[in-house]
Protein backbone atom coordinates (compact mmCIF):
# COMPACT_ATOMS: atom_id res chain seq x y z
CA UNK A 1 0.00 0.00 0.00
CA UNK A 2 1.05 3.63 -0.25
CA UNK A 3 1.95 5.24 2.82
CA UNK A 4 3.28 8.85 4.12
CA UNK A 5 4.55 9.40 7.50
CA UNK A 6 4.72 12.62 9.47
CA UNK A 7 4.89 13.44 13.00
CA UNK A 8 0.94 14.49 14.30
CA UNK A 9 2.89 17.62 16.72
CA UNK A 10 5.37 19.67 16.84
CA UNK A 11 5.95 22.32 19.53
CA UNK A 12 8.98 25.24 18.92
CA UNK A 13 9.49 28.76 19.82
CA UNK A 14 8.98 32.15 18.23
CA UNK A 15 12.37 33.33 16.46
CA UNK A 16 13.72 29.64 16.14
CA UNK A 17 13.96 26.97 13.25
CA UNK A 18 12.11 23.81 13.19
CA UNK A 19 12.31 21.36 10.77
CA UNK A 20 9.37 18.59 9.72
CA UNK A 21 9.95 15.33 8.47
CA UNK A 22 8.23 13.21 6.40
CA UNK A 23 8.79 9.84 5.03
CA UNK A 24 6.67 8.07 2.09
CA UNK A 25 6.42 5.05 0.42
CA UNK A 26 4.35 5.17 -2.93
CA UNK A 27 3.75 2.99 -6.18
CA UNK A 28 6.03 5.47 -8.57
CA UNK A 29 7.27 8.87 -7.36
CA UNK A 30 6.16 12.48 -9.50
CA UNK A 31 7.35 14.61 -7.25
CA UNK A 32 6.21 16.06 -3.00
CA UNK A 33 4.60 18.84 -1.87
CA UNK A 34 4.44 20.65 1.28
CA UNK A 35 1.12 22.76 1.97
CA UNK A 36 0.46 24.84 5.14
CA UNK A 37 -3.48 24.52 6.35
CA UNK A 38 -4.20 26.58 9.14
CA UNK A 39 -7.44 25.45 11.41
CA UNK A 40 -10.64 25.53 9.30
CA UNK A 41 -9.15 26.62 6.11
CA UNK A 42 -7.97 25.48 2.75
CA UNK A 43 -4.34 24.01 2.35
CA UNK A 44 -2.39 26.22 0.88
CA UNK A 45 0.94 25.33 -1.57
CA UNK A 46 4.20 25.90 -0.03
CA UNK A 47 6.71 24.24 -2.19
CA UNK A 48 7.69 21.37 -4.53
CA UNK A 49 10.22 18.85 -4.81
CA UNK A 50 11.27 16.09 -7.95
CA UNK A 51 14.81 16.19 -7.46
CA UNK A 52 17.00 15.70 -4.99
CA UNK A 53 18.19 18.61 -2.95
CA UNK A 54 17.20 21.37 -1.10
CA UNK A 55 14.66 24.04 -2.52
CA UNK A 56 14.98 27.61 -0.78
CA UNK A 57 11.77 30.05 -0.28
CA UNK A 58 12.35 32.85 1.79
CA UNK A 59 11.84 31.44 5.31
CA UNK A 60 10.64 27.94 4.20
CA UNK A 61 13.46 25.24 2.45
CA UNK A 62 12.36 21.97 1.58
CA UNK A 63 14.74 19.11 1.04
CA UNK A 64 14.21 15.89 -0.65
CA UNK A 65 15.94 12.28 -0.58
CA UNK A 66 14.11 9.86 -3.35
CA UNK A 67 16.33 7.12 -2.36
CA UNK A 68 15.79 7.53 0.96
CA UNK A 69 11.69 8.18 0.48
CA UNK A 70 12.40 11.47 2.67
CA UNK A 71 11.82 14.97 3.11
CA UNK A 72 11.93 18.08 5.26
CA UNK A 73 10.36 20.81 5.32
CA UNK A 74 12.45 23.77 7.26
CA UNK A 75 11.44 26.63 8.83
CA UNK A 76 13.64 29.44 10.09
CA UNK A 77 12.72 32.76 12.48
CA UNK A 78 9.44 31.02 13.39
CA UNK A 79 6.37 33.54 13.71
CA UNK A 80 2.95 32.97 15.76
CA UNK A 81 1.43 32.69 12.64
CA UNK A 82 3.15 29.77 11.49
CA UNK A 83 1.29 27.69 13.85
CA UNK A 84 -0.88 25.85 11.27
CA UNK A 85 -0.92 21.84 10.07
CA UNK A 86 1.90 21.09 7.71
CA UNK A 87 0.82 18.39 5.14
CA UNK A 88 3.48 16.47 2.98
CA UNK A 89 1.42 14.92 -0.42
CA UNK A 90 3.25 12.86 -2.86
CA UNK A 91 2.60 12.26 -6.60
CA UNK A 92 2.38 8.82 -7.72
CA UNK A 93 2.72 7.05 -11.00
CA UNK A 94 -0.64 7.75 -11.56
CA UNK A 95 0.12 10.93 -11.07
CA UNK A 96 -2.44 11.26 -8.26
CA UNK A 97 -1.77 12.78 -4.52
CA UNK A 98 -0.94 10.71 -1.74
CA UNK A 99 -1.20 12.62 1.22
CA UNK A 100 -0.37 12.15 4.88
CA UNK A 101 -1.96 13.07 7.75
CA UNK A 102 -0.47 16.52 8.27
CA UNK A 103 1.96 17.53 11.26
CA UNK A 104 0.22 20.40 13.73
CA UNK A 105 3.08 23.12 14.81
CA UNK A 106 2.52 24.71 17.71
CA UNK A 107 4.88 28.04 18.27
CA UNK A 108 5.37 29.56 21.64
CA UNK A 109 6.24 32.83 22.72
CA UNK B 1 -8.10 34.60 -2.63
CA UNK B 2 -6.98 30.96 -4.54
CA UNK B 3 -9.81 31.94 -7.13
CA UNK B 4 -11.98 28.97 -6.41
CA UNK B 5 -15.51 29.23 -4.91
CA UNK B 6 -17.82 26.73 -3.09
CA UNK B 7 -20.61 26.73 -1.72
CA UNK B 8 -22.33 26.37 0.93
CA UNK B 9 -20.03 27.18 3.27
CA UNK B 10 -21.86 25.49 6.35
CA UNK B 11 -24.50 23.19 5.60
CA UNK B 12 -26.24 21.01 8.32
CA UNK B 13 -28.49 18.40 7.89
CA UNK B 14 -30.03 15.10 9.21
CA UNK B 15 -29.18 11.71 8.98
CA UNK B 16 -30.81 9.97 5.51
CA UNK B 17 -30.77 12.79 3.52
CA UNK B 18 -28.65 13.92 0.72
CA UNK B 19 -27.06 17.57 -0.15
CA UNK B 20 -25.20 18.47 -3.33
CA UNK B 21 -22.40 20.46 -2.60
CA UNK B 22 -20.86 23.16 -5.63
CA UNK B 23 -17.60 24.20 -6.92
CA UNK B 24 -16.43 26.51 -9.37
CA UNK B 25 -12.53 26.18 -10.27
CA UNK B 26 -10.23 28.84 -11.09
CA UNK B 27 -10.62 30.35 -14.75
CA UNK B 28 -9.18 28.31 -16.99
CA UNK B 29 -8.89 25.53 -15.03
CA UNK B 30 -9.70 22.47 -15.96
CA UNK B 31 -8.65 19.80 -13.66
CA UNK B 32 -11.48 19.68 -10.16
CA UNK B 33 -10.64 17.22 -7.07
CA UNK B 34 -12.70 16.32 -4.39
CA UNK B 35 -11.56 16.16 -0.72
CA UNK B 36 -13.05 14.96 2.40
CA UNK B 37 -11.14 16.38 5.65
CA UNK B 38 -13.13 14.95 8.78
CA UNK B 39 -12.20 16.64 12.17
CA UNK B 40 -8.16 16.41 13.04
CA UNK B 41 -7.44 14.31 10.03
CA UNK B 42 -5.68 14.68 6.42
CA UNK B 43 -7.17 15.27 3.41
CA UNK B 44 -8.78 12.24 1.87
CA UNK B 45 -9.32 12.05 -1.97
CA UNK B 46 -12.80 11.43 -2.92
CA UNK B 47 -12.41 12.14 -7.34
CA UNK B 48 -11.17 14.07 -9.91
CA UNK B 49 -12.30 15.56 -13.04
CA UNK B 50 -11.05 16.58 -16.43
CA UNK B 51 -12.58 18.89 -18.39
CA UNK B 52 -15.43 16.99 -18.13
CA UNK B 53 -14.78 13.82 -17.78
CA UNK B 54 -13.87 11.19 -14.92
CA UNK B 55 -9.86 10.69 -14.39
CA UNK B 56 -9.34 9.46 -11.28
CA UNK B 57 -11.00 8.09 -7.94
CA UNK B 58 -10.18 7.92 -4.78
CA UNK B 59 -11.81 6.58 -1.41
CA UNK B 60 -15.22 8.00 -2.19
CA UNK B 61 -18.25 5.77 -1.27
CA UNK B 62 -21.12 4.52 -3.19
CA UNK B 63 -23.49 6.73 -1.99
CA UNK B 64 -21.05 10.05 -3.02
CA UNK B 65 -20.69 11.24 -6.22
CA UNK B 66 -19.92 13.92 -8.82
CA UNK B 67 -19.80 15.25 -12.00
CA UNK B 68 -18.29 18.23 -13.79
CA UNK B 69 -20.57 20.43 -16.16
CA UNK B 70 -19.73 22.24 -19.32
CA UNK B 71 -18.57 25.21 -18.00
CA UNK B 72 -16.41 23.56 -16.11
CA UNK B 73 -18.14 23.76 -12.32
CA UNK B 74 -18.51 20.51 -10.40
CA UNK B 75 -21.00 19.05 -7.90
CA UNK B 76 -20.38 16.52 -5.45
CA UNK B 77 -23.31 14.61 -4.20
CA UNK B 78 -23.44 13.16 -0.77
CA UNK B 79 -26.83 10.75 -0.30
CA UNK B 80 -28.30 8.78 2.55
CA UNK B 81 -25.84 10.89 4.95
CA UNK B 82 -24.73 9.44 8.49
CA UNK B 83 -23.35 11.11 11.11
CA UNK B 84 -19.55 9.83 10.15
CA UNK B 85 -19.98 11.98 6.84
CA UNK B 86 -19.84 15.07 8.95
CA UNK B 87 -16.42 16.95 7.16
CA UNK B 88 -14.66 19.96 6.02
CA UNK B 89 -15.31 19.09 1.86
CA UNK B 90 -12.37 20.83 -0.05
CA UNK B 91 -12.94 21.13 -3.57
CA UNK B 92 -9.43 22.22 -5.87
CA UNK B 93 -8.32 22.89 -9.54
CA UNK B 94 -5.40 22.95 -11.50
CA UNK B 95 -3.75 23.49 -14.70
CA UNK B 96 -2.62 20.63 -16.71
CA UNK B 97 1.01 19.85 -16.70
CA UNK B 98 1.05 22.67 -13.58
CA UNK B 99 1.82 21.27 -10.01
CA UNK B 100 0.36 23.18 -7.65
CA UNK B 101 -3.88 22.62 -6.74
CA UNK B 102 -5.38 25.87 -5.66
CA UNK B 103 -7.96 25.04 -3.13
CA UNK B 104 -11.51 26.57 -2.39
CA UNK B 105 -12.42 27.86 1.36
CA UNK B 106 -14.39 24.52 2.30
CA UNK B 107 -17.86 23.34 2.65
CA UNK B 108 -18.22 22.42 6.32
CA UNK B 109 -21.08 19.44 6.65
CA UNK B 110 -22.37 18.58 9.90
CA UNK B 111 -25.07 15.72 9.87
CA UNK B 112 -27.10 15.46 12.77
Amino acid sequence: GQNIDQPTEMTATEGAIVQINCTYQTSGFNGLFWYQQHAGEAPTFLSYNVLDGLEEKGRFSSFLSRSKGYSYLLLKELQMKDSASYLCAVRDSNYQLIWGAGTKLIIKP
Amino acid sequence: DSGVTQTPKHLITATGQRVTLRCSPRSGDLSVYWYQQSLDQGLQFLIQYYNGEERAKGNILERFSAQQFPDLHSELNLSSLELGDSALYFCASSVEGVNEQFFGPGTRLTVL
